[in-house]
């Protein structure tokens, strides 16, 4: 898991609410993702970011929002808006910005439980 | 964009034998192809990865082949042992030369090593 620290590692949220899924990386790190992974599918880019105060969307950004305020922080929020949004969150981080080829150090992950 | 198909989903051996897991992947301008490892409960860990310019890479019991005519590859992992049992992930990155490619996953493969 690297310096990549994911919190918490469950939770569990009532229909209807915003939660807030924490990501640090002390590997002074420029890129940071987010990824969902559901049963038996592969992982999803939901937001990423290159440098500080600058993020995109990936390909399922609907119902999520991000910032990224420090370079080590990269805080993922979960929306009323998001549909199904039971599911393992991932956070990863590389070392480089705009680089594509460059490693993802993946985080613990966070598996997140709407009732 | 691209899409990653890999195949089998499940995958059983005996301890000692050799285990194949095949991607294939649509977007011939993808030159970035990594192979993740995930344990139960945990974040993805990169294993092997193979750039274009490369047919083979091998690192101890692990050696991933790359095949850009056919737009395959493969992972190949020999005396397979139980701590090998875990779901393998490929994935393909397209690098825009500068700006950020998306690494887009396969759906993972569940490998079970048997005493």
């Amino acid at each position: 898991d690297g310096g990549i620290t994911q919190s918490p590692k469950y939770l569990f949220r009532k229909e209807g609410q915003n939660v807030t899924l924490s990501c640090e990386q002390n590997l002074n790190h420029d890129a940071m993702y987010w990824y969902r992974q559901d049963p038996g599918q592969g992982l999803r880019l939901i937001y990423y970011s290159q440098i500080v105060n600058d993020f995109q969307k990936g390909d399922i950004a609907e119902g999520y929002s991000v910032s990224r305020e420090k370079k080590e922080s990269f805080p993922l929020t979960v929306t009323s808006a998001q549909k199904n949004p039971t599911a393992f969150y991932l956070c990863a981080s590389s070392i480089l910005a705009f680089a594509a080829w460059d490693t993802q150090y993946f985080g613990p992950g966070t598996r997140l439980t709407v009732l | 964009g691209e899409n990653v198909e890999q195949h089998p989903s499940t995958l059983s051996v005996q301890e000692g034998d050799s285990a194949v897991i095949k991607c294939t992947y649509s977007d011939s301008a993808s030159n970035y192809f990594p192979w993740y490892k995930q344990e139960l409960g945990k974040g993805p860990q990169l294993i092997i990865d193979i750039r274009s310019n490369v047919g083979e890479k091998k690192d101890q019991r692990i050696a991933v082949t790359l095949n850009k005519t056919a737009k395959h590859f493969s992972l190949h992992i020999t005396e397979t042992q139980p701590e090998d049992s875990a779901v393998y992930f490929c994935a393909a990155i397209e690098d825009y030369g500068g700006s950020q490619g998306n690494l887009i996953f396969g759906k993972g493969t569940k490998l079970s090593v048997k005493p």
